[in-house]
C-alpha cells in the first residue's frame, strides 16, 4: 500500500485566498483524521471521520475551516478565506477501527499564508 | 478536556546512553496512551503504546511507563542511537472514542 497520500506537499498563498488540502487514506481504513502542527500548540486534532461521516469537529478553529469526505478514498480540508495565522503543517491520518490507537499519517502539507 | 504537556522541548543524549522523554496529562482515561516519532519532512509514525491498565510496556529498546496516580507517562530509549534523533509526541485519549490529544513534542538529538 502507498500509505496516506496528501497533496499538495507545499502551498503558498496570499491572505484571503481559498486553500484546499487533499487526502487519500489507506484503503480499508474507516477512520480519517485531520491535524494541524504548529510550534506553539503541537499536533492539534481538527476533525475526524468514521465511515465518511464527521464524528467530532470540535477542533476546527473557525467557520473558515471546513472538511468533507465524499467517499472512503478522499477527503478535503478547505480554508476560506485564509489568514497568515493559518500557516502550519497539516496532516491527514487514517486508521482501522479495531486497531484505532495506531494512526497512519501522511507526509503533511506545509501551508504558508502571506 | 484532556490536556497533554511535554515540558521539555528538546533533549540531547550521548549515543549508548538512556533517553528519557516525559509527558503529563490531566484526565484519567481507560484506554491506550501512545508515543509517536517524527522525522523532518515526514508524518509522525506510531512507536509504542501502553494500556491504562498496565504500568509498563516494552518493545526492544523502547519502554513506556505509565504512572496513573501522577498522570505521567515516560518513554525510555536504551541504548540511544543516532537514528533515534527525531521529535517524539505523546498522546492521551480524550472523550469520544478514537480521539487522541497530542503534546507539543520533544526534539531528541542523539550525539555520536
Amino acid at each position: 500500500d502507498a500509505g496516506v497520500i496528501q497533496s499538495p506537499r507545499h502551498e503558498v498563498t496570499e491572505m484571503g485566498q481559498e486553500v484546499t488540502l487533499r487526502c487519500k487514506p489507506i484503503s480499508g481504513h474507516d477512520y480519517l483524521f485531520w491535524y494541524r502542527q504548529t510550534m506553539m500548540r503541537g499536533l492539534e486534532l481538527l476533525i475526524y471521520f468514521n465511515n465518511n461521516v464527521p464524528i467530532d469537529d470540535s477542533g476546527m478553529p473557525e467557520d473558515r475551516f471546513s472538511a468533507k469526505m465524499p467517499n472512503a478514498s478522499f477527503s478535503t480540508l478547505k480554508i476560506q478565506p485564509s489568514e497568515p495565522r493559518d500557516s502550519a503543517v497539516y496532516f491527514c491520518a487514517s486508521s482501522y477501527g479495531s486497531n484505532y490507537n495506531e494512526q497512519f499519517f501522511g507526509p503533511g502539507t506545509r501551508l504558508t499564508v502571506l | 478536556d484532556q490536556q497533554v504537556k511535554q515540558n521539555s522541548p528538546s533533549l540531547s543524549v550521548q549515543e549508548g546512553r538512556i533517553s528519557i522523554l516525559n509527558c503529563d496529562y490531566t484526565n484519567s482515561m481507560f484506554d491506550y496512551f501512545l508515543w509517536y516519532k517524527k522525522y523532518p519532512a515526514e508524518g509522525p509514525t506510531f512507536l509504542i503504546s501502553i494500556s491504562s491498565i498496565k504500568d509498563k510496556n516494552e518493545d526492544g529498546r523502547f519502554t513506556v511507563f505509565l504512572n496513573k496516580s501522577a498522570k505521567h507517562l515516560s518513554l525510555h530509549i536504551v541504548p540511544s542511537q543516532p537514528g533515534d534523533s527525531a521529535v517524539y509526541f505523546c498522546a492521551a485519549p480524550s472523550s469520544g472514542t478514537y480521539k487522541y490529544i497530542f503534546g507539543t513534542g520533544t526534539r531528541l538529538k542523539v550525539l555520536a
